[in-house]
């Protein structure tokens, strides 16, 4: 059972702009959020993270912002820039069970 | 750089064979994991240690698999009598979990890419 899911496979957007990735859980006792970057060849790499008794959460020109009631999180990226190109994984935790989406490919052009 | 380390990072084993990876945590990581990825798909969760021991195994996706951290430190994976299936990415992960239900962000290793022939 998918207990996290992203729904878009993939994303592009230019240089410059925000980027947007979206995530939806439907397990009400997660509550700890991550999102993960992932280049070719290598392993996940952490980027940032949420608790459940916050709503946003900044890191330069990454925010995660978690809305419980809908069991939504999104990563907003902006200025987008080419060196982001990579797949993003968002993940969500409860005690000791850890849940991944499949992934989003974003594409950030020149 | 003392991040997470696995080995080999790539290995290619004919199907019925044994194969056994590596993972080095990052230093004094009292949290071990073991993911399987396979393509299109994010990372499954396979089992975990806290310190040496083995709290999690039921989802282990046979009992082909099995996981050792015999001292708390590095961490081994074994398939026995490999299947084509189990070809897939097989990732290690640790984490600095200090109170139960805290956060626990987990740092990954590079992976070891499985192919079976």
């Amino acid at each position: 059972d998918q207990q996290v899911k992203q729904n878009s496979p993939s994303l592009s957007v230019q240089e410059g702009r925000i980027s947007i990735l979206n995530c939806d859980y439907t397990n009400s006792m997660f509550d700890y959020f991550l999102w993960y970057k992932k280049y070719p060849a290598e392993g996940p790499t952490f980027l940032i993270s949420i608790s459940s008794i916050k709503d946003k959460n900044e890191d330069g020109r990454f925010t995660v912002f978690l809305n419980k009631s809908a069991k939504h999180l999104s990563l907003h990226i902006v200025p987008s820039q080419p060196g982001d190109s990579a797949v993003y994984f968002c993940a969500a935790s409860a005690l000791n069970d850890m849940r991944f989406g499949a992934g989003t490919r974003l594409t950030v052009k020149p | 750089d003392t991040g997470v380390s696995q080995d080999p990072r790539h290995k290619i084993t004919k199907r019925g064979q044994n194969v056994t990876f590596r993972c080095d945590p990052i230093s004094e990581h009292n949290r071990l994991y073991w993911y399987r990825q396979t393509l299109g798909q994010g990372p499954e969760f396979l089992t975990y240690f806290q310190n040496e021991a083995q709290l999690e195994k039921s989802r282990l996706l046979s009992d082909r698999f099995s996981a050792e951290r015999p001292k708390g430190s590095f961490s081994t994976l074994e398939i026995q009598r490999t299947e084509q299936g189990d070809s897939a990415m097989y990732l290690c992960a640790s984490s600095d979990l200090a109170l139960a239900g805290g956060s626990d962000t987990q740092y990954f290793g590079p992976g070891t890419r499985l192919t079976v022939l």
